[in-house]
């Protein structure tokens, strides 16, 4: 599988190998995180969330670990396929309702 | 059970007009936000609604303004448009009296600002 450590604009991912998405968040107060997957012309699909009070949590294919001393959160995709190859966002919500994505990353599955 | 629904899909506008875009939220949810996505950006906050009232808003100018409806669907109105408005909007909507419940999306307005 391909590993970013940093958040990069773009991930090229060859079919059946492992994807790694970082993303940075800015609020040490956020409590609530989500992985959102945004496909052209649609808007932003629900993934995963994860609670300040975990570091990883589990989905079909899909794992996000929270690490809150660097304020670092990553998704992790098993087994890419075509279909997902999108632009995912990172989003974080505060006390304040709101939620502030990241800059988002736009994955290429290659067949 | 439907979910987010957004209209018109798109709209053309020019400067100056102002616009009503619509949003009815997934079944089962009480609080709407609306968000403006610019081309490969990711969404910004415009407002919250939750019980008809505005709870929290970003920063956007007083131009964007909305509403919230009994039923809980909701409405966001542009003002005096500018070129740079011109972006997809999202509605969000939630369920909860905190906000930190998932946002479920709906498929946006994409707006044009001739």
């Amino acid at each position: 599988g391909e590993s970013v450590g940093l958040h990069l604009p773009t991930l090229s991912v060859q079919e059946g190998d492992n994807s790694i998405i970082n993303c940075a968040y800015s609020n040490s107060a956020s409590d609530y995180f989500i992985w959102y997957k945004q496909e052209s012309g649609k808007g932003p699909q629900f993934i995963i969330d994860i609670r300040s009070n975990m570091d990883k949590r589990q989905g079909q294919r899909v794992t996000v670990l929270l690490n809150k001393t660097v304020k670092h959160l990553s998704l992790q995709i098993a087994a890419t396929q075509p279909g997902d190859s999108a632009v995912y966002f990172c989003a974080e919500e505060s006390n304040d309702y709101k939620l502030s994505f990241g800059a988002g990353t736009t994955v290429t599955v290659r067949a | 059970d439907a979910g987010v629904t957004q209209s018109p899909t798109h709209l053309i506008k020019t400067r100056g007009q102002q616009v009503t875009l619509r949003c009815s939220p997934k079944s089962g949810h009480d609080t709407v936000s609306w968000y403006q996505q610019a081309l490969g950006q990711g969404p910004q906050f415009i407002f919250q609604y939750y019980e008809e009232e505005e709870r929290q808003r970003g920063n956007f100018p007083d131009r964007f303004s909305g509403h919230q409806f009994p039923n809980y669907s909701s409405e966001l109105n542009v003002n005096a448009l500018l070129l740079g408005d011109s972006a997809l909007y999202l509605c969000a909507s939630s369920s909860g009296t905190r906000g930190a419940d998932t946002q479920y999306f709906g498929p946006g307005t994409r707006l044009t600002v001739l």
